[in-house]
């Protein structure tokens, strides 16, 4: 397509609930990345896809929050037993190098509210 | 402890006053500095990668510069579509592509 595109743009839910937030990247796009946006905060890194490597998961805050990605194309982070701490606005973007030196280009977000 | 520290956080200009936002950074061995400009219920939009003390980019109004501590982002005569937060990151030491970003400068540009 030609940017990212992330759905649900918004999503209620209620703690104790899982969610599935998606992502589908620009077509061609190998670096996929995903950050968090907390009211106030500067954007939090969470966890870093490249090809068909091992992603790079070291910026998840808990075991709740986990991540996949199908081969170089749409990926999924996936929030467990929903805190309202994890309320924030969950942005995806991709990259066409792996190094961020020419951009990501994100998408719209994810508006997660836990109630 | 922050990396990027963004000054001042809110900024309120009349069309055509020209001004400067700051980014300091702590940083050792700065391999990437990066602004992004980004709009209300939008995700960020890349303007600048700089690499080195007294590289300078620029865009339209934009004109981004950077020293051994800090990152200035000018803004020459803006206009009110120049409106959005501006955002300031940069490349995390320990690893090859997560970027520590700052918080923000929120900045206003009134007719």
């Amino acid at each position: 397509g030609a940017g990212v595109s992330q759905s649900p743009s918004n999503k209620v839910t209620e703690k104790g609930k899982d969610v599935e937030l998606r992502c589908d990247p620009i077509s061609g796009h190998t670096a996929l990345y995903w950050y968090r946006q907390r009211l106030g905060q500067g954007l939090e890194f969470l966890i870093y896809f490249q090809g068909n490597s091992a992603p790079d998961k070291s910026g998840l805050p808990s075991d709740r929050f986990s991540a996949e990605r199908t081969g170089e194309s749409v990926s999924t982070l996936t929030i467990q037993r929903t805190q309202q701490e994890d309320s924030a606005v969950y942005l995806c973007a991709s990259s066409p190098s792996p190094t961020p030196f020419y951009g990501y280009t994100f998408g719209s977000g994810t508006r997660l509210t836990v109630v | 402890e922050d990396q990027v520290t963004q000054s001042p956080e809110a900024l309120r200009l009349q069309e055509g006053e020209s001004s400067s936002l700051n980014c300091s950074y702590t940083v050792s061995g700065l391999r990437g500095l990066f602004w992004y400009r980004q709009d209300p219920g939008k995700g960020p939009e890349f303007l600048f990668t700089l690499y080195s003390a007294g590289e300078e980019k620029e865009k339209e109004r934009l004109k981004a510069t950077l020293t051994k501590k800090e990152s200035f982002l000018h803004i020459t005569a803006p206009k009110p579509e120049d409106s959005a937060t501006y955002l300031c990151a940069v490349q995390d030491p320990n690893s090859g592509y997560a970027l520590n970003f700052g918080k923000g400068t929120s900045l206003l540009v009134t007719p």
